[in-house]
């Protein structure tokens, strides 16, 4: 079954770090592009951050910009989000969503995950 | 204040055909291709309509996406109860160089 599942979501004070996984089954990420898309409670979409199949390319939303880092391990056949410096308006679910490719702007998001929450509170 | 513009709500009645629009500018849906995803209550995004106007495998043909100019639509005939959902469209910006999701549509009346 293709799939992604989320964890490292939970609460944590304001200024922390906290750093998501993105577990990939029944398929290889290697040739994917891969994104992180969250959802404040009661809000819309925001995509927050994606890395090309190569690793190179990698594109943030602009508030979390030298706050968090975007990474993937081919061999574990994970993503992760490294969030630092982390804000109350970061609180929100965390989706992990694959590629429909390598990741340019003709790829959908085709595969997503259940979601990981992160609250964001003193 | 998203970058791509959707109405927040539409309603229908089993049947019915409704129309969901989703505006941009010439950096985002005038330069790159639109995405539509359902967001049914509680559960995660699925991508419904890839590429402006591609159906994913599964989507049942009720679902029809198009795009003229800086703008496109979703449309969805015979409505059924279960696509009672949100709807989101997105795009690439290639000004920001980055994503863009709409606001979101809240399809009810169902």
């Amino acid at each position: 079954q293709v799939q992604v599942v989320e964890s490292g979501g939970g609460v944590v004070q304001p200024g922390r770090s906290l750093r998501l996984s993105c577990a990939a089954s029944g398929f290889n990420i290697s040739p994917y592009g891969m994104h992180w898309v969250r959802q404040a409670p009661g809000k819309g979409l925001e995509w927050v951050a994606e890395i090309w199949y190569d690793g190179y390319n990698i594109y943030y939303e602009e508030s979390v910009k030298g706050r968090f880092t975007i990474t993937r391990d081919n061999s574990k056949n994970t993503v992760y989000l490294q969030m630092n410096s982390l804000r109350a308006a970061d609180t929100a679910v965390y989706f992990c969503a694959r590629a429909r490719g390598g990741g340019d702007p003709n790829d959908a998001f085709d595969i997503w995950g259940q979601g990981t929450m992160v609250t964001v509170s003193s | 204040q998203s970058v791509l513009t959707q109405p927040p709500s539409a309603s229908g009645t089993p049947g019915q055909r409704v129309t969901i629009s989703c505006s941009g500018g010439y950096s985002n849906i005038g330069s790159n291709p639109v995405h539509w995803y359902q967001q049914l209550p509680g559960m995660a995004p699925k991508l419904l309509i890839a590429r402006n106007d591609q159906r994913p495998s599964g989507v049942p043909d009720r679902f029809s996406g198009s795009k003229s100019g800086t703008s496109a639509s979703l449309a969805i005939s015979g409505l059924q109860s279960e696509d009672e959902a949100e709807y989101y469209c997105a795009a690439w910006d290639d000004s920001l160089s980055g994503w863009v999701f709409g606001g979101g549509t809240k399809l009810t009346g169902l």
